[in-house]
């Protein structure tokens, strides 16, 4: 299996604040990397596809980068609805798996 | 905008099998090119993908669900189901189900509680 690894496991951060995380595969993926945010009590919401594709209604403050084993999310300015868990997960080869998260919270 | 909807018993016996239906409105789960997927999380845990079915009936699992696991689609009710035999009590999650186009999941259910005990 293809493990996912994040980074941070956790940050915490402030409104307007720049923020990366990243997600490193145990092999190369090429670009079928997603990214996922969840807030408590719901269910995970699909932000980015293959790696950088913004998914629709998402808003551009989100952005994916990487390519092979190197990913990253960055939200370009933090904003109270922002504080949630975040999820990579890989889709190039089964099973699919996920990182373990990385739960963003006010400083 | 399809939407999609888990149902099933939130309380099942350990050994017993734990069944759950995703119904699929706003779209045929027939419309090609997509897959209808089962993930879980264990409460306050991460995500666990379990697992797909293709349009076409092709199925895919998780290794370490896979001879536990059934994932099945009714086309005459729009719907797909999960089955997963022999449960204990690590089984207890929230289970989701989605719709994904090659990794894009465009869709999400709202989720629904298992609990395993006896």
């Amino acid at each position: 299996d293809i493990q996912m690894t994040q980074s941070p496991s956790s940050l915490s951060a402030s409104v307007g604040d720049r923020v990366t995380i990243t997600c490193r595969a145990s092999q190369g993926i090429s670009n079928y990397l997603a990214w996922f945010q969840q807030k408590p009590g719901k269910a995970p919401k699909s932000l980015i596809y293959a790696a950088s594709s913004l998914q629709s209604g998402v808003p551009s403050k989100f952005s994916g980068s990487g390519s092979g084993t190197d990913f990253t999310l960055t939200i370009s300015s933090l904003q109270p609805e922002d504080f949630a868990t975040y999820y990579c997960q890989q889709y190039n080869s089964y099973p699919w798996t996920f990182g373990q998260g990385t739960k963003v919270e006010i400083k | 905008q399809v939407q999609l909807q888990e149902s099933g018993p939130g309380l099942v016996k350990p050994s017993q099998t734990l069944s759950l239906t995703c119904t699929v409105s706003g779209g045929s789960i027939s419309s090609g090119g997509y897959y209808w997927s089962w993930i879980r999380q264990h409460p306050g845990k991460g995500l666990e993908w379990i697992g797909h079915i293709f349009y076409s009936g092709s199925t895919y699992y998780s290794p370490s669900l896979k001879s536990r696991v059934i994932i099945s689609v009714d086309t005459s009710e729009n719907q797909f189901s999960l089955k997963v035999t022999s449960v204990t009590a690590a089984d207890t999650a929230m289970y989701y189900c989605a719709r994904d186009v090659g990794g894009n999941y465009d869709s999400w259910g709202q989720g629904t509680l298992v609990t395993v005990s006896s």
